[in-house]
Formats: structure tokens, sequence, C-alpha cells
């Protein structure tokens, strides 16, 4: 069975500072997506970046960058220049990507974000 | 931009009541799913809809839980029988899969308190 695995349950950073939150996975599998969430204390889930396995190049969304390792079943999210609005709990996700499946997102435990001022 | 509503924010019902929880899934969306995410702890998968049927559920989704699409617009999840332990947020989920499009969107939520 396919696991997630996120060891730090809660970390802090300077504003305008970069922060790498960690995330491992288990999987026999060779084709799937990996997401970061952001769930804010209004506690809606936003996407925050997607990574499809197949792909060796690692996905950018303006300051959210993601180091994706798939030897070591590693896809940290790294956030440069943090913001008072990046404060939120960010959740690791897979999905498996063949056709049989209807998607269901395996979550992480979540980390949670504080930013200083 | 089109989103995921769901209704009632909040619900709070006694042990034992019967609960449906609404969702308004992304007009053109083809896959729906329930997650729900106990307070402190991380979103749990209940069970994933599509032609008008269950395609997977987890082992939380047991007899007590049910799905429906009633009117091509509306996904609804029944609580049968609540039980304290069901006290959470429900999410809805729902997703198209047009091309490499496979990104779930989800609704801001149902806070469901059984007392």
């Amino acid at each position: 069975a396919q696991t997630v695995t996120q060891s730090q349950p809660e970390m802090s950073v300077q504003e305008a500072e970069t922060v790498t939150l960690s995330c491992t996975y288990d999987t026999s599998e060779s084709d799937y997506y990996l997401f970061w969430y952001k769930q804010p204390p209004s506690r809606q889930m936003i996407l925050v970046i997607r990574q499809e396995a197949y792909k060796q190049q690692n996905a950018t969304e303006n300051r959210f960058s993601v180091n994706f390792q798939k030897a070591a079943k590693s896809f940290s999210l790294k956030i440069s220049d943090s913001q008072l609005g990046d404060a939120a709990m960010y959740f690791c996700a897979y999905r498996i990507s063949y056709g049989g499946s209807q998607g269901n997102l395996i979550f992480g435990k979540g980390t949670k974000l504080s930013v200083k001022p | 931009e089109p989103e995921v509503t769901q209704t009632p924010s909040h619900q709070v019902t006694q042990m034992g009541q019967e609960v449906i929880l609404r969702c308004v899934p992304i007009s053109n969306h083809l896959y729906f799913y329930w997650y729900r995410q106990i307070l402190g702890q991380k979103v749990e998968f209940l069970v994933s809809f599509y032609n008008n049927e269950i395609s997977e559920k987890s082992e939380i989704f047991d007899d007590q839980f049910s799905v429906e699409r009633p009117d091509g617009s509306n996904f609804t999840l029944k609580i049968r029988s609540t039980k304290l332990e069901d006290s959470a947020m429900y999410f809805c989920a729902s997703r198209t899969d047009r091309g490499l499009s496979y990104e779930q969107y989800f609704g801001p939520g149902t806070r469901l308190t059984v007392t």
C-alpha cells in the first residue's frame, strides 16, 4: 500500500527567508502524481504545486518549487521569500496515475508552517 | 473561476441522527470524492464516484455512509446514524479527466459536530 510521510509536524521561518518542507512516500508504482496542498486556518485545501513522476524536471510555481528525487522517493517543497500569508498547514499527497484508478489522494499528516514577521 | 461549493459550512447533530452533507462540484467535472479530516489529523479518503456509481471506497466508508448524485449537479454524502467519532471536517472534491488535468479541486468543507 502506498504511504506518505511528513516527518516535520511543525516548522517556522522568518519572513522573506526560505524554508523547505520534507515529504517521503512509498510506492511500487512507476507512474504517479505528487502534490502539495496548503490548508490555511479557513481549512480550505488549496493546491500549491504538482509533479508528474515521469518528469525529471522539478516543478515550480512562482515562489514555490519542489525537489523531486524519484529513486529516493522524496518530494520536498521549498518556499522562497516567505510571506505571512504562507502560514498554514501543508499536506503532501500522492496519487496513482493508471487508468483503472479513480485517483483518490493519499495524504501525509501535514506540516504546520509558521511565518515570523 | 469555477469552484466546488459545500453546504452547510457547519452542521451540529445529535448522536444517532442522520445527516446529509451537500456538495456542488465544478460543472464539467466527471469524478467526485469525499474526504474527511478529524481535527488535528490527516485528510483521509472516503469514497470516489464516477458515472453514477461508487468507484472506490475506503475502510472508513462502511454501511452507515452512502453517496448520491440526485440531480446531475449535487453530490451528497449521507451518514445514517451518526456517532461521536464521525465529528470531522468533510471535504468534497471533483476533477475532470481531460488530458493531464488530474487536479482535484476541493470545496471549503463542512464541519460536522456530533454531540
